[in-house]
Parts: structure tokens; C-alpha cells; sequence
């Protein structure tokens, strides 16, 4: 397995419309989160997985974002009616819950700006 | 709930110098702490972590970091710096079992030769 994917790497929208990402974790990996980070900050936790189950959701993930892991595998974050302040790099990283390890191994990311 | 400072933005320094990058944290519960690396247009990778143990910590690329629990500080250190290290460096911690990283905002290390 080459690690955490996320497609796509770049992502131009103009407000108002709806973009999705998808992240596809390691594979045995059975948690899998998603963080934004914008130009200048540390990333922020926006929400995880456990398997297929949402566990946590930051108050950051207003109700324009929805994010699932239908099958406990990969993961799409879709934002609806983009605005400009959405515009970050979207962090996916993945996790095996049981080893105590503490490492989150992440994706490249997917950079959205939004004009 | 825990949070991270990390109290300079940016270090300039000169090659084949010693840094050092600061870290403190806040937490009322016991953490494990973390540094990452991020290079230009890439995600983020893991230099070093301190789950438990003995304080001072190796990671990779020469780097090293100790765990202060009475300062709630977890510097990292390098003694000879390369113009490879040019990059973002982050801090993070997580409450120990809980596996959720809260990051510093960043410290960007910029060498010049």
C-alpha cells in the first residue's frame, strides 16, 4: 500500500457551488479523519470515522459540510454552496484504532480555492 | 480540552547551525505530543512522538525533541541544520487513547547557506 490518497489535488470552484473530495485511507486502517488547514495555520480537526461510523464532528463542520465513509473504506467530505472562506488545503489521514501507536499517517491534501 | 502554542512563527537560521523550536501545550488530562513536518505542497509527516517512556525522544532526520511535564513543553532540537530542512513544522498533541491531534499553528524554519 503506497499510504493515504486524496483526489483531487487541487480543486478551483466558483461560490455557490458544490465540490466533494475523497480520500482513501491505508487500507487497514479502520479510522479516518479530516482536517483543513489554512495559508499560515496548523490543520483543524473537522470530523473522524470509525469504520463506517461517524464518532465526532467540530463545530467547524457547519451544515454546508457532510462527510461519509460508507463502507468503511474510503471517505468523500462534499461541501455544498462554496464560499470563499472555505478556500484551505483539506487533510485526510488514517489510523489503526488498537495498535496505541499515537501516528496518523495523512494524505497530500486537497487544495481548494473557491473565487 | 487541550491546545498548542507554539511561540515562534518563523526561525531563520544559517546552515549547519543548531535550532531549536518551542512547544507548550495545555491539557487536564495526559497527552501524547508529536511532531510533524510539512514540506512545500505536501502533507504532513511524522518527525517524532512522545507516547511514554524516557523524555527525550529520536526522530528521524536527525531531530530530537524532550518531554518537559512540569513546563508542559515539548521543544524539538536539531544540532546541524541542512538547507533540506526548509519546511513547516508542527506541534501537536492528543489525549492519550483518544487519537485526535490538535496542532500548533505552525513554526516555519527557513536555513540559509
Amino acid at each position: 500500500d503506497t499510504g493515504v490518497s486524496q483526489d483531487p489535488r487541487h480543486k478551483i470552484t466558483k461560490r455557490g457551488q458544490n465540490v466533494t473530495f475523497r480520500c482513501d485511507p491505508i487500507s487497514e486502517h479502520n479510522r479516518l479523519y479530516w482536517y483543513r488547514q489554512t495559508l499560515g495555520q496548523g490543520p483543524e480537526f473537522l470530523t473522524y470515522f470509525q469504520n463506517e461510523a461517524q464518532l465526532e464532528k467540530s463545530r467547524l463542520l457547519s451544515d454546508r459540510f457532510s462527510a461519509e465513509r460508507p463502507k468503511g473504506s474510503f471517505s468523500t467530505l462534499e461541501i455544498q454552496r462554496t464560499e470563499q472562506g472555505d478556500s484551505a488545503m483539506y487533510l485526510c489521514a488514517s489510523y489503526w484504532w488498537g495498535t496505541n501507536t499515537g501516528e496518523l499517517f495523512f494524505g497530500e491534501g486537497s487544495r481548494l480555492t473557491v473565487l | 480540552a487541550q491546545s498548542v502554542t507554539q511561540l515562534d512563527s518563523q526561525v531563520p537560521v544559517f546552515e549547519e547551525a543548531p535550532v531549536e523550536l518551542r512547544c507548550n501545550y495545555s491539557s487536564s488530562v495526559s497527552v501524547y505530543l508529536f511532531w510533524y513536518v510539512q514540506y512545500p505542497n505536501q502533507g504532513l509527516q511524522l518527525l517524532l512522538k512522545y507516547l511514554s517512556g524516557s523524555t527525550l525522544v529520536k526522530g528521524i532526520n536527525g531531530f530530537e525533541a524532550e518531554f518537559n511535564k512540569s513546563q508542559t513543553s515539548f521543544h524539538l532540537r536539531k544540532p546541524s541544520v541542512h538547507i533540506s530542512d526548509t519546511a513547516e513544522y508542527f506541534c501537536a498533541v492528543s489525549p492519550q487513547g483518544a487519537q485526535k491531534l490538535v496542532f500548533g499553528q505552525g513554526t516555519r524554519l527557513t536555513i540559509n547557506p
